[in-house]
């Protein structure tokens, strides 16, 4: 079956620090991949998507690299803020499954302080 | 255009009771998805409909809870005789299409507590 692994938080940073959460994955086909983000009470909002092998995708400073020889799609910024502070979701989406149900990692919560 | 609203936000029950969490999809959205999140956990699917059908429930667990997508109205995920292991929060995604890479947009989530 399909999986998403990622790296445990709590992650604290100080402002304008480099940031990496790691995200590896297992799948039966040949996913798209997504990071999320949830503020505290809210819902989930998606922040950077990449369908094949060695797209990119970056939203906000933020950017992710879908490695296929790896199965990974590490999430980085090269300066975070305060307002970044929340809890990130790595997830995919089978193509061999019907719709776009989403397979997540666990979360890892990013705290940056100013 | 409003995003996909669920309600109540908040929701208490006592063990035993029934608790009905409705989500409104996205205007033109005919995909909704539900998701569970348990405290410290990533989301776990339960159930894809599409309207007046369930397309995959493998998520459900197969007893107490069920989900409708009517004709008109809200998406209702619905679970009888709750127990304090259903305190979560429990998000509705909608999406226009079916397709894989298809962006699905989240509600806020209902936070259920079961007292």
């Amino acid at each position: 079956g399909n999986s998403v692994t990622q790296m445990e938080g709590p992650v604290t940073l100080s402002e304008e620090a480099f940031l990496t959460i790691n995200c590896t994955y297992t799948a039966t086909g040949y996913p798209s991949l997504f990071w999320y983000v949830q503020y505290p009470g809210e819902g989930l909002q998606l922040l950077l998507k990449a369908t094949k092998a060695d797209d990119k995708g970056s939203n906000k400073g933020f950017e992710a690299t879908y490695r296929k020889e790896t199965t990974s799609f590490h999430l980085e910024k090269g300066s975070v803020q305060v307002s970044d502070s929340a809890v990130y979701f790595c997830a995919l989406s089978d193509r061999n499954n019907a719709g776009n149900m989403l397979t997540f990692g666990g979360g890892t919560r990013l705290m940056v302080k100013p | 255009n409003a995003g996909v609203m669920q309600n109540p936000r908040h929701l208490v029950r006592r063990r035993g009771q029934e608790a009905r969490l409705r989500c409104s999809p996205m205007k033109g959205h005919s995909h909704v998805y539900w998701y569970r999140q348990l405290p410290e956990e990533g989301l776990k699917f339960m159930v894809y409909l599409q309207k007046e059908n369930i397309i995959d429930e493998s998520g459900m667990p197969k007893e107490r809870f069920s989900a409708e997508f009517p004709k008109e109205g809200p998406s209702i995920l619905r679970i009888q005789q709750v127990v304090r292991g259903d305190s979560a929060a429990y998000f509705c995604a909608s999406s226009p299409r079916g397709h894989e890479n298809t962006e699905a947009f989240f509600g806020q989530g209902t936070r259920l507590t079961v007292v």
